[in-house]
């Protein structure tokens, strides 16, 4: 099983421009979500989905855009990068219907904006 | 302002001790409280969990303890081994219907030495 897959694993952009961050789950997940790491900060939620076609606002959503035409993926686009962009982004997924279920996290993508 | 916080960046402990490693949190109303190891250029794994209901959970050389009154929660490592060197990341949510939104720490770099 590859679980959750993101790709790129690196991205250098230039102010301004945009891209989306690839997220793919082959578990059959839900619920499907996407985090920022940031030195000092944790992991803070961006957007999150509990099934496709439904999308909300996590705690920093503001300059990033996504949808859930699938179960299966999650993209996260960033419309106009900014430096402030500069992460490291984890997409994750989990089960809904159980009385506890973790997250399942991919790898990452380390993204710099210049 | 973080709803979770672990307070201390970095820990170093001899091989074959016991690690210790703290997190606060302010929300009350958390229901659950998971640990995450993370390795470099990896994402986050599900080590062990604890419900609300309870003080303490065992899953082998883990265990985690929450003091609800002090919202306080601690994770230990006995015997620590060198393997046991990764990131460690406490994370709270607000129950069986938020499995799709967790609270991070910053996370605690422990340092095994052999």
């Amino acid at each position: 099983n590859a679980g959750v897959t993101q790709t790129p694993k690196f991205q250098v952009l230039k102010t301004g421009q945009s891209m989306t961050l690839q997220c793919a789950q082959d578990m059959n997940h839900e619920y499907m979500s996407w985090y920022r790491q940031d030195p000092g900060m944790g992991l803070r939620l961006i957007h999150y989905s509990v099934g496709a076609g439904i999308t909300d606002q996590g705690e920093v959503p503001n300059g990033y855009n996504v949808s859930r035409s699938t179960t299966e993926d999650f993209p996260l686009r960033l419309l106009s990068a900014a430096p402030s962009q500069t992460s490291v982004y984890f997409c994750a997924s989990s089960e809904p219907g159980r009385y506890f279920s973790p997250l399942h996290f991919g790898n990452g993508t380390r993204l710099t904006v210049t | 302002d973080q709803q979770v916080k672990q307070n201390s960046p970095s820990l170093s402990v001899q091989e074959g001790r016991i690690s210790i490693l703290n997190c606060d949190y302010t929300n009350s109303m958390f229901d659950y409280f998971l640990w995450y190891k993370k390795y470099p250029a990896e994402g986050p794994t599900f080590l062990i969990s604890i419900s609300s209901i309870k003080d303490k959970n065992e899953d082998g050389r883990f265990t985690v303890f929450l003091n609800k009154s002090a919202k306080h929660l601690s994770l230990h490592i006995v015997p620590s081994q060198p393997g046991d060197s990764a990131v460690y990341f406490c994370a709270a949510t607000l129950g069986r219907y938020n499995f799709n939104k967790f609270y991070f720490g910053s996370g605690t770099k422990l340092n095994v030495k052999p």
